[in-house]
């Protein structure tokens, strides 16, 4: 079946600083992949829908200018989270539909952020 | 999107049948009912997608009554590897992203 995948798998960093996630789709191309947060004993939430050659889509509430992405090639997604604050600690998950039409969803292992 | 409504937590014990209910009153005709597992600390994985009546794989079994409201997850002789949050999704066949995840159900499967 299709994979994506994520690293790293968990990173610890220093809050301040910036954090870089990538999400790969390792056997198909995806014009679109998806970002979501999940905070501990809660559900994934959306952050953000990034297109290959264009700007990223946000949903509100969201900070397009704390969590950068860009999708530069048909398999690779990037999820940067700028001066990263203990708040930003987080499970963070992509996905990416093989297809179109596809009937489900494919997500990768997810990263765990812990700043502090 | 539809909302979808599950019970947050469910128990029960190795092979056991155990069956996951979702309330989705206002799903719209062109919606299709979608079930994810997810394990700690790892993404979702898809298990099953219906529109009505049932449907089959090699995992489990998922019930649409006639009208839509509801859906169950029906997991055959569960083993403790079951134990995961499950949860319930409702949207266009087709959608795989911009998935909007409700609050799930937690399966504990005891020996």
């Amino acid at each position: 079946g299709a994979v994506v995948s994520q690293h790293p798998s968990r990173v610890i960093c220093k809050s301040g600083t910036s954090v870089k996630i990538e999400c790969r789709s390792l056997d198909f191309q995806a014009t679109t992949m998806f970002w979501y947060r999940q905070f501990p004993k809660q559900s994934l939430m959306l952050m953000a829908t990034s297109n290959e050659g264009s700007k990223a889509t946000y949903e509100q509430g969201v900070e397009k200018d704390k969590f950068l992405i860009n999708h530069a090639s048909l398999t690779l997604s990037t999820l940067t989270v700028t001066s990263a604050h203990p708040e930003d600690s987080s499970f963070y998950i992509c996905s990416a539909g093989r297809s179109v039409g596809d009937t489900e969803a494919f997500f990768g292992q997810g990263t765990r952020l812990t700043v502090v | 999107l539809a909302k979808t409504t599950q019970p947050i937590s469910m128990d029960s014990y190795e092979g056991q049948e155990v069956n996951i209910t979702c309330s989705h009153n206002n799903i719209a005709t062109n919606d299709y009912i979608t079930w994810y597992q997810q394990f700690p600390s790892q993404g979702p994985r898809f298990i099953i997608q219906g529109y009505k009546t049932k449907v089959t794989n090699e995992v489990a079994s998922l019930f649409i009554p006639a009208d839509r409201k509801s859906s169950t997850l029906s997991l055959p002789r569960v083993s403790l590897s079951d134990t995961a949050v499950y949860y319930c999704l409702v949207g266009p066949s087709g959608n795989t992203g911009k998935l909007i995840f409700g609050q799930g159900t937690t399966l504990q499967v005891k020996p």
